[in-house]
């Protein structure tokens, strides 16, 4: 299956910041939804855009999806602690969804 | 929200043995559930579509023999790890489908083959 990039794989910011990261892929795609996972855990979903949708926000996430580029980009506003975590983002033309490389955000008290 | 279970949450086994993995939907039926493989530091990597009632469908280079699905019923597919080997010590994942559109992941299950 051919998995989707995200930028940057690595992500290391302070409390209150930003921040930005991207998704790239590679077919045409009914929705795209992005996932957090804690260190070893399971994941949990965090927003779902459709292909006809340009953006998208809930709390402090904001998601723009660009079906021309391919790409997703996912914002976590005024980032906490807690955030800290890795972020995927999973594409899916059909039933299956295909997981983008994901990028481990830290952010320092 | 929907629930996903998965059982056993972890499992350390010896090389050879043969180790299997339940995923439920509790409060909902799923016709499709996928099984998912990570390495760590990895991303997950869809292994196969587990069908209610058919054969599973597996993602290219996943061994059919090796990695056996069963979808007996609406809330319950399992996979089974054959003779496992050190190299399939991995944390395995399922998900099951409400709709198209949601998906519903379980929590995991750690997997070490000595």
């Amino acid at each position: 299956s051919q998995q989707g990039e995200e930028d940057p794989q690595a992500l290391s910011i302070q409390e209150g910041e930003n921040a930005t990261m991207n998704c790239s892929y590679k077919t045409s795609i009914n929705n795209l939804q992005w996932y957090r996972q804690n260190s070893g855990r399971g994941l949990v979903h965090l927003i779902l855009i459709r292909s006809n949708e340009r953006e998208k926000h809930s709390g402090r996430l904001r998601v723009t999806l660009d079906t021309s580029k391919k790409s997703s980009s996912l914002l976590i506003t005024a980032s906490r602690a807690a955030d800290t975590a890795s972020y995927f983002c999973a594409t899916s033309g059909t039933y299956k969804y295909i997981f983008g490389t994901g990028t481990r955000l830290k952010v320092l008290a | 929200g929907a629930v996903v279970s998965q059982h056993p949450s972890w499992v350390i086994c010896k090389s050879g043995t043969s180790v299997k993995i339940e995923c439920r939907s509790l409060d909902f039926q799923a016709t499709t559930m996928f099984w998912y493989r990570q390495f760590p530091k990895q991303s997950l990597m869809l292994m196969a579509t587990s069908n209610e009632g058919s054969k599973a469908t597996y993602e290219q280079g996943v061994e059919k023999d090796k990695f056996l699905i069963n979808h007996a019923s609406l809330t319950l597919s399992t996979l089974t790890v054959t003779s496992a080997h050190p190299e399939d010590s991995s944390f395995y994942i399922c998900s099951a489908c409400r709709t198209v559109e949601t998906q519903y992941f379980g929590p995991g299950t750690r997997l070490l083959v000595l």
